[in-house]
């Protein structure tokens, strides 16, 4: 069984669409986690989600909302498209929220293309 | 903010040989991990390193983490193309992972 899924693994859409992504874990993990791989493989963190906590990395737009319907999910909604959205978006989760030991499984990422 | 750097950004060996990359941060690791990311996957941990000077050994693959647990390095013994990837080293800075740029590896047949 996969642990962490996300759908779809790709996405190519038009700038100013509004699209989500989607993720699940089956870990009964408590925290999740979203984040940007840019082309230069960059991998920055864009929120964590823990009990209802959300931390938001203050250099994402407020274009960009998590949004969790229960524990084991946690989706990312994108409202009005750019160019430079682009990139590979990777869901994950860990059993608390660090640090020292918390291991993080990542699912297979989300690649979007916005034209 | 905490930056971490990471050496050499690419790396092209011949199946067998042995080598090290290097992860360093500004500012005091509270723990240090590295991750292995295969293309089309996402990052897979390899290890945890939390005490200065210490030494963790995974197969052909050996973690050291620096004494004043400000930089880290991984080594790998006989190279072999399964071990291709990007490698990431992280740490748990403020509320959140931080995590390196990466060094690409290629390990010909």
């Amino acid at each position: 069984d996969t642990a962490v899924s996300q759908t779809p693994k790709y996405l190519v859409t038009q700038m100013g669409n509004d699209k989500s992504i989607k993720c699940e874990q089956n870990l009964g993990h408590d925290t999740m986690y979203w984040y940007k791989q840019d082309s230069k493989k960059f991998l920055k963190i864009m929120f964590s989600y823990n009990n209802k906590e959300l931390i938001i990395n203050e250099t994402v737009p407020n274009r960009f909302s998590p949004k969790s319907p229960d524990k084991a999910h946690l989706n990312l909604h994108i409202n009005s498209l750019e160019l430079g959205d682009s990139a590979v978006y990777f869901c994950a989760s860990s059993q608390g929220r660090g640090p020292i030991t918390d291991t993080q499984y990542f699912g297979p990422g989300t690649r979007l293309t916005v034209l | 903010t905490q930056l971490l750097e990471q050496s050499p950004q690419f790396l092209s060996i011949q199946e067998g040989e042995n080598l090290t990359v290097y992860c360093n941060s500004s500012s005091v690791f509270s723990s240090l991990q590295w991750y292995r990311q295969e293309p089309g996957e996402g990052p897979v941990l390899l290890v945890t390193v939390v005490t200065g000077g210490e030494v963790k050994k995974l197969k052909r693959l050996t973690f050291q983490f620096g004494d004043a647990r400000k930089d880290s390095s991984l080594h790998i013994t006989a190279a072999q193309p399964g071990d291709t990837g990007l490698y990431l080293c992280a740490d748990f800075y403020g509320q959140n992972f931080v995590f390196g740029p990466g060094t690409r590896l290629s390990v010909l047949p």
